[in-house]
């Protein structure tokens, strides 16, 4: 069975830096594209950033401007997104999903349960 | 702003037929396929459609998703009170090198 299972989220205070793990199992990691998905609360979905399956390949969200860094470790299954300079816009819902190939063609096809991370003074 | 447009509510009733339109451009839509994910308040998206009109096994066939240029559409027919949900469109766009979505459409069934 596939899991993505999200942690390390919580309140942090304005710029401020928060880092989060997703855990992959059920499937070959180190195949998939991975992305971080966001959804402020109330609000739609937002993609942030995606990572290819060796890492070659790294893309943000426009909006970011430098403050986040996707990572993976391949051996340890696992996903990070680090968050610096944090910010009350960054308040939100935050998913890991994989996609079975790059460039669009496959879809985000399963998601975890997502993390909370509150940015609040 | 999202880059994809959706109406922001939609409504039937049971055993109606309702449809979610998906409205793109030439770098997302017109040159990629769309995916479909349903929310219910309070879990993860669930993909509904993929690759314009396909669906992940256990999606009955009551959901279909015909695409058309650089729009989209997401069909539900003989709806039933646990279609209740948000409904989003998704696609990546090769202008922004990124996943793009629709802004969510809330479906009521009354």
């Amino acid at each position: 069975e596939v899991q993505l299972v999200e942690s390390g989220g919580g309140l942090v205070k304005p710029g401020g830096s928060l880092r989060l793990s997703c855990a992959a199992s059920g499937f070959a990691f180190s195949s998939y594209t991975m992305n971080w998905v966001r959804q402020a609360p109330g609000k739609g979905l937002e993609w942030v950033s995606s990572i290819s399956s060796s890492s070659n390949y790294i893309y943000y969200t426009d909006s970011l401007k430098g403050r986040f860094t996707i990572s993976r470790d391949n051996a340890k299954n696992s996903l990070y997104l680090q968050m610096n300079s944090l910010r009350a816009e960054d308040t939100a819902v935050y998913y890991c999903a994989r996609v079975p190939c790059s460039g669009g063609t496959c879809p985000l096809d399963y998601w975890g349960q997502g993390t909370l991370v509150t940015v609040s003074s | 702003q999202s880059v994809l447009t959706q109406p922001p509510s939609a409504s039937g009733t049971p055993g109606q037929r309702v449809t979610i339109s998906c409205s793109g451009s030439s770098s997302n839509i017109g040159s990629k396929s769309v995916n479909w994910y349903q929310q219910v308040p309070g879990t993860a998206p669930k993909l509904l459609i993929y690759s314009n009109n396909q669906r992940p096994s256990g999606v009955p066939d009551r959901f279909s998703g015909p695409k058309s240029g650089t729009s989209a559409s997401l069909a539900i027919s003989g709806l039933q009170s646990e279609d209740e949900a948000d409904y989003y469109c998704a696609t990546w766009d090769d202008s922004l090198n990124g996943w793009v979505f629709g802004g969510g459409t809330k479906l009521t069934v009354v």
